[in-house]
C-alpha cells in the first residue's frame, strides 16, 4: 500500500500559467520534503516543513512555494512555470530531521512538462 | 559538506553478486549512511542503512568500514528487476540537516 501518494503522476501545463503538484502521506510523519529531479541528475531539496514550519533551501527560485494545511497533507505551486521547470518532482517524508536516523519514504513522483 | 562519490555505472551478470561502492570520507562520527535505489520514472526507494557495523536487510547487505569512510552495498543475487540507479546518501548540516545525494550508480543487470 502505497505510503507517500502523489497526485498526478503526470501533468502538463503551460509556460507562465500556474499549477499545484499535490502529496499525501499516510505515515503521520513529522517532516515533508520536495524535491526537483531533472533528467539523468539526482534529487535536489526544495524547501521541507517540520510540523508547520517551513525550512527553504537558500537557492530555491522565489517562483516555488509550498503550503502544508495539516499533517497528512503538502502541496507545491509553481506560481509561473518555464520550461527550465519540467521535471520530476518528488514527495518525501520522514518521523524527524534532527535524529541521526533519519529515514526518509519517497513517493512516486509527479513528472512535470511546461508547454 | 559530506558528499559521496560513487562509479558512474556498473554491469553486473543476473544471477551474481552485485558489490556497489561508496566513498564518504568526510562522514561526520555519528551520521548514517543510506542507500537508496531509483528504477526508471519512479521516486527512489529506501534499501538500507548503517552507521558502524554492516548491516543485513532481506534486499541487501551493507558493509561499512572500520574508519567509516566508505561502503560497499551488496546485492546477493542480482536479478533484471534490480536494474537502477543506486544512491548512497550521507546528511550534512546546513542550517538543518538534509540529504545529500550523490551523482549515483547506474547498475545494469544483464541476462
Amino acid at each position: 500500500d502505497a505510503m507517500v501518494i502523489q497526485n498526478p503522476r503526470y501533468q502538463v501545463t503551460q509556460f507562465g500559467k500556474p499549477v499545484t503538484l499535490s502529496c499525501s502521506q499516510t505515515l503521520n510523519h513529522n517532516v515533508m520534503y520536495w524535491y526537483q529531479q531533472k533528467s539523468s541528475q539526482a534529487p535536489k531539496l526544495l524547501f521541507h516543513y517540520y510540523d508547520k514550519d517551513f525550512n527553504n533551501e537558500a537557492d530555491t527560485p522565489d517562483n516555488f512555494q509550498s503550503r502544508r494545511p495539516n499533517t497528512s497533507f503538502c502541496f507545491l505551486d509553481i506560481r509561473s512555470p518555464g520550461l527550465g521547470d519540467a521535471a520530476m518532482y518528488l514527495c518525501a517524508t520522514s518521523r524527524d530531521v534532527i535524529l541521526a536516523k533519519n529515514i526518509q519514504y519517497f513517493g512516486a513522483g509527479t513528472r512535470l512538462s511546461v508547454l | 559538506d559530506a558528499k559521496t562519490t560513487q562509479p558512474t555505472s556498473m554491469d553486473c551478470a543476473e544471477g551474481r553478486a552485485a558489490n556497489l561502492p561508496c566513498n564518504h570520507s568526510t562522514i561526520s562520527g555519528n551520521e548514517y549512511v543510506y542507500w537508496y535505489r531509483q528504477i526508471h520514472s519512479q521516486g527512489p526507494q529506501y534499501i538500507i542503512h548503517g552507521l558502524k557495523n554492516n548491516e543485513t536487510n532481506e534486499m541487501a547487505s551493507l558493509i561499512i568500514t572500520e574508519d567509516r569512510k566508505s561502503s560497499t552495498l551488496i546485492l546477493p543475487h542480482a536479478t533484471l528487476r534490480d536494474t537502477a540507479v543506486y544512491y548512497c546518501i550521507v546528511r550534512a548540516y546546513s542550517g538543518t540537516y538534509k540529504y545529500i545525494f550523490g551523482t549515483g550508480t547506474r547498475l545494469k543487470v544483464l541476462a
